[in-house]
């Protein structure tokens, strides 16, 4: 299978608990993007890659989170001192630079408890 | 503010029959639309897309429409399947936007009984 993947799956921690999540993206892709979905909303876009570059962030993208995508491959999400405002699904996708077509992985469910 | 709507939280069609979910927008640098439909569990799936210079986009059982004037697009399924019941989201891009960022609308469930 040579889709996005995302791991962990499901998270749970503990309010105030640095949490890292990990994106592979379609390997010939050379944009990852970060959203993050809350029950009943569409996803919301917090941040993207071109290559290793980081080259945009949301304004949802609290000083708690921070994103790499050190060597242009696979990135991580992480997001310190965990609040429960937090708990939501955060979804990677990846595209070919210039396409607007987005392909999503599965996603990693965080509850801050 | 919301700048893609989806107005219908949910809707239920009988199998066989035509399901239509509706997409209003409010920028107007928005140029390209998608839709993407996602299953319980899962990622958001890609399922079909129409550029703005468009006004129809047609993938077998699958039917964008876009009104550019009325900013609304719509997506047509037919004849619809119990398959095919899931979260339905729209999203919108615009070339000015870094890296072609999606703004997506909050969905619509579709139920297809059989």
């Amino acid at each position: 299978d040579t889709g996005v993947s995302q791991d962990p799956r499901h998270k749970i921690t503990k309010r105030g608990q640095n949490v890292t999540f990990r994106c592979d993206p379609i390997s010939e892709h050379n944009r990852l993007y970060w959203y993050r979905q809350t029950l009943g909303q569409g996803p919301e876009f917090l941040t993207y890659f071109q290559n290793e570059a980081q080259l945009e962030k949301s304004r949802l993208l609290s000083d708690r989170f921070s994103a790499e995508r050190p060597k242009g491959s696979f990135s991580t999400l992480e997001i310190q001192r965990t609040e429960q405002g937090d708990s939501a699904m955060y979804l990677c996708a990846s595209s070919l630079d210039g396409s607007y077509e987005q392909y999503f992985g599965p996603g990693t469910r965080l509850t801050v408890t | 503010d919301q700048q893609v709507k989806q107005n219908s939280p949910s809707l239920s069609v009988q199998e066989g029959r035509i399901s239509i979910l509706n997409c209003d927008y409010t920028n107007s640098m928005f140029d390209y639309f998608l839709w993407y439909k996602k299953y319980p569990a899962e990622g958001p799936t890609f399922l079909i897309s129409i550029s703005s210079i468009k006004d129809k986009n047609e993938d077998g059982r699958f039917t964008v429409f876009l009104n550019k004037s009325a900013k609304h697009l719509s997506l047509h399924i037919v004849p619809s399947q119990p398959g095919d019941s899931a979260v339905y989201f729209c999203a919108a891009s615009a070339r000015e936007y870094a890296g072609n960022m999606l703004t997506f609308g909050g969905g619509t469930r579709l139920m297809v009984k059989p």
